[in-house]
């Protein structure tokens, strides 16, 4: 499967805790992107990666909220101190590089979040 | 105000109607402009990009107007397996580098 992975699909924690998420892009797109999904809306917009370098942070990336993508291969979005606000689906999404356009992202399976 | 706005539904539409989705975005300097469809569960999947000019990709049709913000979808002949929720979405700047802006998705359910 050459698509972009995502793990875990599923993450059940409790209130307070870390947790960390990791994303596998497509290999040879240089873009990462990371979105949050809450039921009944659409995907909203957390951060995105240019190779290593993240390029544009939303302001719901709150100080609790940290991304890396240190090689420029797969990334991970780290949660301290969860809160049941953060349950939600978390997408990770990849595009860009010398074979492929821009101009679609391709989306992971996601990982579910759920804070009790 | 949200800055891409859809109405979230459900259309119920028997098999072989037709059923057209509208969107409307906020900020004028949006670039590019696609439909996603979600499956319940699923990750969004590319359908279709939207062009000012119109374009057709078999049964599914999608319009841009720039002056007035608008964009539609429309799906002909509908079948069982058309039933997802249907994400308008919007892009600024060129060359996919920036965020795509989702609306809240227009869920679709064709029944017999």
């Amino acid at each position: 499967d050459t698509g972009v992975s995502q793990n875990p699909r599923h993450k059940i924690t409790k209130r307070g805790q870390n947790v960390t998420f990791r994303c596998d892009p497509i290999s040879e797109h240089n873009r990462l992107y990371w979105y949050r999904q809450t039921l009944g809306q659409g995907p909203e917009f957390l951060t995105y990666f240019q190779n290593e370098a993240q390029l544009e942070k939303s302001r719901l990336l709150s100080d609790r909220f940290s991304a890396e993508r240190p090689k420029g291969s797969f990334s991970t979005l780290e949660i301290q101190r969860t809160e049941q606000g953060d349950s939600a689906m978390y997408l990770c999404a990849s595009t860009g590089g010398t074979r492929s356009s821009y101009n679609e992202q391709f989306f992971g399976p996601g990982t579910r979040l759920t804070v009790l | 105000r949200k800055e891409v706005e859809q109405d979230p539904g459900p259309f119920n539409v028997p098999e072989g109607a037709t059923v057209a989705f509208n969107c409307t975005y906020s900020n004028s300097a949006s670039q590019s402009f696609f439909w996603y469809r979600q499956d319940c569960r699923k990750e969004p999947k590319l359908l279709m990009s939207v062009y000012s000019s119109g374009n057709e990709d078999g049964r599914f049709t999608a319009q841009l107007n720039r002056a007035s913000q608008y964009i539609s979808l429309l799906i002909r002949d509908s079948k069982l397996s058309d039933s997802a929720t249907y994400l308008c979405v919007v892009r600024d700047g060129m060359g996919g580098g920036n965020k795509l802006t989702f609306g809240t998705g227009t869920q679709l359910k064709v029944e017999l």
